[in-house]
């Protein structure tokens, strides 16, 4: 199976920050890989496939970038908004899909 | 526009069974690839199983042997049968839509609370 480890598992930043997360996979997965953003008490929202590939209505300011075993998702002039836990997940193997352990971004 | 309404979750005890489903509106479940993922109190995102769009089903090793994964045609509704549950079964069930590959899910519904205790 493939393993997913996501670093840091929460970080402190303010509106304005630029942030970088961190997702290794335990074997190359050759960009097949979604992040998604999840807010307290619902479901997630998926931002980016492929690794790199903006989905349809999500802002500019979030981008992918990565190849291989490493992946990282970075959100530009960070919004009030994107305060949330984020997960990475791959799909280059199933059965199973998995996710990353989640990393909480939070407000300084 | 896609909805996905999930019901069925409630408090059962360790090695009952429970029945959940994800009624979808805006898109064809037996021509889509469903799922189920869920997320234990304060815990991240585990996925549970997958249908195909072909029916073929597929499902994490924790949960292989007691749940079990299907389609409502006549009612476009995807169903979870959850038996021998356990304590650590307890967490919020998530169903999740696809039209078609890859396996990333961009259409969701607002999970069902699911708590096993005795």
């Amino acid at each position: 199976d493939i393993q997913l480890t996501q670093s840091p598992s929460s970080l402190s930043a303010s509106v304005g920050d630029t942030v970088t997360i961190t997702c290794r996979a335990s074997q190359g997965i050759r960009n097949s890989l979604a992040w998604y953003q999840q807010k307290p008490g619902k479901a997630p929202k998926v931002l980016l496939y492929r690794g790199t590939t903006l989905e349809s209505g999500v802002p500019s300011r979030f981008s992918g970038g990565g190849s291989g075993t490493d992946y990282t998702l970075t959100i530009s002039s960070l919004q009030p908004e994107d305060f949330a836990t984020y997960y990475c997940q791959q799909y280059y193997t199933n059965p199973p899909l998995t996710f990353g352990g989640g990393t909480k971004v939070e407000i300084k | 526009e896609v909805q996905l309404a999930e019901s069925g979750g409630g408090l059962v005890q360790p090695g009952g069974s429970l029945r959940l489903s994800c009624a979808a509106s805006g898109i064809d479940v037996s021509n889509s690839y469903m799922t189920w993922v869920r997320q234990a109190p304060g815990k991240g995102l585990e996925w549970v199983s997958v249908i195909y769009s072909d029916g073929a089903t597929y499902f994490a090793d924790s949960v292989k042997g007691r749940f079990t994964i299907s389609r409502d045609k006549s009612n476009n509704t995807l169903v979870l049968h959850m038996n021998s549950l356990r304590v650590e079964d307890t967490a919020v069930f998530y169903c999740g839509a696809k039209r078609e590959l890859p396996l990333y899910f961009n259409h969701w519904g607002q999970g069902v609370l699911v708590t096993v205790s005795s």
